[in-house]
């Protein structure tokens, strides 16, 4: 069974851009949940995704959105980018209790 | 708020060594506790979940184990080898489908 899938990989962009990442769940799993990492900051909850309805949601800024497909499929959009958004963003998808994460997506704003 | 910490911060030891890896919460109503490893630069790799009727689980050379009570986990490796250094992490679930990171202990296994 494949595992999570998050594109793109790598990512570079400007401050003041907006930035979609993409995430593509276990097959059959319905929740996807995003994460930030940091250096300063560590693991960081963003939201929570089921069933296209966003059930949890994290401490971000409202700069910070996604949304879920029918197929199970995310996205989280960041928009206004700022030098501080640089992170691994990483998505994370399970179907009971335990969470399957992709390899990530890194984002460096300049 | 849920805060986790991770005891030691980092930790090198020679290969075949048994060593522990400890996590704490602030809140001990942990629904769940989820083991990881973290490569550099990679995502998170699941080694093992403990659930709410649980105490411990084991696989292969790991073994974590929780107490609700006094709001610990710990993470036993066996035999530890070069291939196990990584960053660990501890999580915990209180309900809602999030997880609460710790701050991560990062081994190295000497050859």
């Amino acid at each position: 069974k494949a595992g999570v899938t998050q594109t793109p990989r790598y990512l570079i962009k400007t401050r003041g851009q907006q930035v979609t990442l993409s995430c593509s769940p276990i097959s059959g799993h319905r929740s996807v949940s995003w994460y930030q990492q940091t250096p300063g900051q560590g693991l960081q909850f963003l939201f929570e995704y089921f069933s296209e309805t966003q059930r949890n949601k994290g401490n971000f800024p409202g700069r910070f959105s996604g949304r879920q497909f029918s197929n199970s499929r995310s996205e989280m959009n960041v928009s206004t980018l700022e030098l501080g958004d640089s992170a691994l963003y990483l998505c994370a998808s399970s179907l009971k209790s335990e969470q399957f994460f992709g390899p990530g997506t890194r984002l460096t704003v300049l | 708020k849920q805060e986790v910490t991770q005891i030691p911060a980092a930790l090198s030891v020679p290969e075949g060594e048994n060593l522990v890896l400890n996590c704490s919460f602030t809140d001990s109503a942990i629904y769940n506790l989820q083991w990881f490893r973290q490569d550099p630069g990679k995502g998170l790799t699941s080694l093992l979940l403990i659930q709410s009727s649980q105490r411990e689980q084991t696989s292969g050379r790991l073994n974590a184990s929780l107490d609700k009570s006094s709001g610990r986990s710990t993470l036993y490796i066996a035999a530890s080898q070069p291939g196990d250094s990584a960053t660990y992490l501890c999580a915990g679930q209180t309900g809602a489908n999030n997880l609460f990171f710790g701050t991560g202990t990062r081994l190295t296994v000497i050859p």
